[in-house]
């Protein structure tokens, strides 16, 4: 079955570049999936950052839009995320999901990495 | 932007007990974009439900979903130990595309 998994620096300077790959085992990355970012401050919610497909068509959450990019490799089979100008509200648990999206019939994450903690600190 | 509002904020039952849960958004939405999640400490969240009603794979029938409109329900029948997190409900806009997470509802042994 698809697993996914996130890497990445686990801290990073304010006013730096945030810079994270998943990878994706056991199925194509060029499947009829969206391949999507969440993220989760220490003890709040969840937050969407973004969405790609793989062929390149992304999605990103207004608030975020102006500092993030999402690309995708179909070659190393993994997508990744840029997040610039970066402060310390921006240190959370970065997760990466396979994102079923058919529309007007359904919308969901089925999949999810574990999860990597990046922290914005000097 | 439509925002989603849980609540309650947190939910005090017994194992065995019917845990309801209440996701309301500000504007009307579709219900084949609404979806429930679990999440337990430490780890990444779980799909439970999507298309407002209809259980992922290998989710157990104790956990149903209802709604329509600005107004959707996971009700989990009766509690197992496992059973106590915290609950997200997400609702996907197709124009422009954007996804929207609730609050989360956590579920806590009473």
């Amino acid at each position: 079955q698809v697993q996914l998994q996130e890497s990445g620096p686990g801290l990073v300077k304010p006013s730096g570049t945030l810079s994270l790959t998943c990878a994706v085992s056991g199925g194509s990355i060029s499947s009829s999936n969206w391949w999507s970012w969440v993220r989760q401050p220490p003890g709040k919610g969840l937050e969407w950052i973004g969405e790609i497909y793989h062929s390149g068509s992304t999605n990103y959450n207004p608030s975020l839009k102006s500092r993030v990019t999402i690309s995708v490799d179909k070659s190393k089979n993994q997508f990744s995320l840029k997040l610039s100008s970066v402060t310390a509200a921006d240190t959370a648990v970065y997760y990466c999901a396979r994102t079923q999206l058919v529309l007007g019939y359904y919308y969901y994450m089925d999949v999810w990495g574990k999860g990597t903690t990046v922290t914005v600190s000097s | 932007e439509i925002v989603l509002t849980q609540s309650p904020g947190t939910l005090s039952l017994s194992p065995g007990e019917r845990a309801t849960l209440s996701c309301r958004a500000s504007q009307s939405v579709s219900s084949s974009y609404l979806a429930w999640y679990q999440q337990k400490p430490g780890q990444a969240p779980r799909l439970l439900i999507y298309g407002a009603s209809s259980r992922a794979t290998g989710i157990p029938d104790r956990f149903s979903g209802s709604g329509s409109g600005t107004d959707f329900t996971l009700t989990i029948s009766r509690l197992e130990p496992e059973d106590f997190a915290v609950y997200y409900c997400q609702q996907y806009g197709s124009s422009p595309p954007a996804l929207t997470f609730g609050g989360g509802t956590k579920v806590e042994i009473k």
